[in-house]
């Protein structure tokens, strides 16, 4: 059984330019969650979608936004990127609230 | 206040002690913890689920949480240095939706 996978592992961009992350859940998982990690620090949470639909967001501006496809796989987009968007995003998958999240390799971003 | 308060570390102890961890937390409703390892450049890993009060165990591994005083504590015995690795506490939030983190205690056992 796979787990969560996410792609690319490792991206360079430069400022202004825009990204998209994707992300795998783990087969029978219909929630994907998006966090960002910086150096050091713990997981923040982006948003997460269930049903195609955002359910929650985080505290994180609108350059950020996302989706998540039939197959219940989901990407992670991020517009006019800045210096302080450089981290690792992480991508979670559970089946409804209040269950266990189950993380991804996540992708390390930088940005020049 | 932040939701959730973890002593970043770094923790550095020989091989085959017991280590504690230790995160606590600013809402009394809370009621979901967890606990992740996550190794240098990997994504967490969910080591404990632990619901409400009381204490959990899986192999060397206890993870324990006083309500009354909004603390949350993972035991390991027996450390190896294969357990070095940054240790995340975690609560489920926002309507079960969202993880709130620690900033991670960062451990090294030693031979």
């Amino acid at each position: 059984d796979a787990g969560v996978t996410q792609s690319p592992t490792h991206l360079i961009k430069t400022r202004g330019q825009q990204v998209t992350l994707r992300c795998s859940p783990k087969s029978g998982h219909d929630t994907v969650s998006w966090y960002q990690q910086a150096l050091g620090q713990g997981p923040q949470f982006i948003f997460q979608y269930y049903e195609e639909e955002e359910r929650q967001r985080g505290n994180f501006p609108d350059r950020f936004s996302g989706h998540q496809f039939p197959n219940y796989s989901s990407e992670l987009n991020v517009n006019a990127l800045l210096l302080g968007d450089s981290a690792l995003y992480l991508c979670a998958s559970s089946i409804g609230q209040w269950e266990t999240q189950y993380f991804g390799p996540g992708t390390r971003l930088l940005v020049l | 206040q932040k939701e959730v308060e973890q002593d970043p570390g770094p923790l550095s102890v020989p091989e085959g002690a017991i280590v504690s961890l230790n995160c606590t937390y600013s809402n009394s409703a809370f009621q979901y913890f967890m606990w992740y390892r996550q190794y240098s450049r990997k994504g967490p890993e969910l080591l404990m689920y632990t619901y409400s009060s009381g204490n959990k165990e899986d192999g060397r591994f206890t993870a324990q949480v006083d309500k009354s005083s909004k603390y949350i504590s993972l035991f390991i015995r027996d450390s190896q240095p294969s357990d070095s690795a940054t240790y995340l506490c975690a609560i489920l939030t926002g309507g079960g939706n969202k993880l709130t983190f620690g900033t991670g205690t960062q451990l090294k056992v030693e031979l």
